[in-house]
């Protein structure tokens, strides 16, 4: 069985620029998250999808980032326009249900210069 | 506001011997405990959990300790070999918020041959 994936595996933009950032989680999951690792420090939670419902988007810094999960499937999340700081590892999550294992995958690495 | 805290960000033991990591917490709200593994260029995988009913959860050379009272989980990993050498992060599920994990900072285990 695939797990999840994420593309690109790494970015490098120029602040100002425009970033999306697609996850495709594990077939059959509903549940799909995303957080983001900065700088060594915790990963933190973003927002969290039931199928194609944003089920909680109180991680989410700012309106400049935006996130989607047309027809329940595969997720993006841009963000326009990038800031220094928006760089990190941008990980996306999956998991079926009503299950409390959340299946990972490798990462974005999004550098901002 | 760091709800789950790893104060130790590295820790370095001699393969065979016992690691020890810890992670306090400070929201009573957390019924729900996980420890992921990550391994560099890779996304964190799924070791073990315990729920807030048990005091203790074991998985082969894996043992999660629970202490409500003091707020408080280690994972200890007995024997250790070189192949554990990896940052591992502590998770909390909040009672009732949703599927969203609250992670600590990490702490990056070296097991030396």
């Amino acid at each position: 069985e695939a797990g999840v994936t994420q593309f690109p595996s790494h970015s490098v933009i120029e602040k100002g620029q425009t970033v999306t950032l697609r996850c495709d989680p594990i077939s059959g999951h509903d549940n799909l998250y995303w957080y983001r690792r900065v700088m060594g420090k915790e990963i933190k939670f973003l927002l969290h999808f039931v199928k194609e419902s944003k089920q909680d988007e109180s991680g989410m810094p700012n309106n400049r980032f935006l996130a989607e999960r047309t027809g329940g499937t595969y997720s993006t999340l841009k963000v326009q326009p990038a800031e220094l700081e928006d760089s990190g590892v941008y990980f996306c999550a999956s998991s079926p249900l009503l299950d409390n294992e959340q299946f990972f995958g490798p990462g974005t690495r999004l550098t901002v210069l | 506001d760091q709800q789950v805290k790893q104060n130790s960000p590295s820790l370095s033991v001699q393969e065979g011997r016992i690691s020890i990591l810890n992670c306090d917490y400070t929201n009573s709200m957390f019924d729900y405990f996980l420890w992921y593994k990550k391994y560099p260029a890779e996304g964190p995988t799924f070791l073990i959990s315990i729920s807030s009913i048990k005091d203790k959860n074991e998985d082969g050379r894996f043992t999660v300790f629970l202490n409500k009272s003091a707020k408080h989980l280690s994972l200890h990993i007995v024997p250790s070999q070189p192949g554990d050498s990896a940052v591992y992060f502590c998770a909390a599920f909040p009672y009732n918020q949703g599927g969203k994990l609250i992670f600590g900072q990490g702490t990056e285990l070296s097991v030396k041959p």
